[in-house]
């Protein structure tokens, strides 16, 4: 198993530009989220999906949208990127809630200049 | 409302010491509780949990945790320290009484864990 796997791993974006964050999990997960994690501040969610077709919003969803059209992938799309969304971004998976382990992947670094 | 305290940012350690690294947490039913660690320039690992039963919680990497209801602490500890332990740790914590919407997991800020040799 791949686990949780993210593209890209870096990238720089002006401001105004869109980019979408890609995740997959081969690992049949049914819960996907999306994280951003910002120095000395833990991990703020920011979106998350319970099954395909499914996704909502977390502590942080301003800026951001989600799609989930199948188990496997759940993309993070910033449509007018802005420098407060400077940060890592990280997705997980865990096959349930609230009692299962969430497993991470390695996280994209976005700069937004 | 759930929280997450992490009160040092950083916890220093001498190789072979036992280390212990601190969490209180705040629900308002059973807490479940996590502990994940995070490597430079890596996702979170999973380390350990709990969920009931037993407070002494074994994990990965021979790392422990100890629940204690009553001070409302999930303190990680390792009975010595490697330096291969040095990463970023995160306590997490969800409400196992909430019954509404989306119960989502509370990350603490993180501490920092320095093993010297």
């Amino acid at each position: 198993n791949a686990g949780v796997t993210q593209t890209p791993k870096f990238r720089i974006l002006k401001i105004g530009q869109s980019m979408t964050l890609q995740c997959a999990q081969d690992m049949n997960h049914n819960y996907m989220y999306w994280y951003r994690q910002d120095p000395g501040m833990g991990l703020k969610l920011i979106y998350y999906s319970v099954g395909a077709g499914i996704t909502d919003k977390g502590e942080v969803p301003n800026g951001y949208n989600v799609s989930r059209s199948t188990t496997e992938d759940f993309p993070l799309r910033l449509e007018l990127a802005a420098p407060s969304q400077t940060s890592v971004y990280f997705c997980a998976s865990s096959y349930s809630a609230p009692r299962d382990e969430q497993f991470f992947g390695p996280g994209t670094r976005l700069t937004v200049l | 409302a759930q929280s997450v305290a992490q009160p040092e940012d950083q916890v220093n350690v001498a190789e072979g010491n036992p280390l212990t690294v601190k969490c209180t947490y705040s629900v308002s039913g059973n807490p479940y509780l996590f502990w994940y660690v995070q490597y430079p320039n890596r996702g979170l690992q999973f380390l350990l949990k709990y969920i009931t039963g037993d407070n002494l919680v074994k994990g990965s990497y021979g790392f422990e945790a100890e629940f204690n209801k009553s001070q409302t602490s999930f303190h990680l500890k390792k009975p010595s320290a490697l330096v291969s332990d040095s990463a970023l740790y995160f306590c997490a914590v969800r409400d196992s009484g909430f019954s509404g919407g989306y119960n989502k997991l509370i990350f603490g800020a993180g501490t920092r864990l320095a093993v010297h040799p």
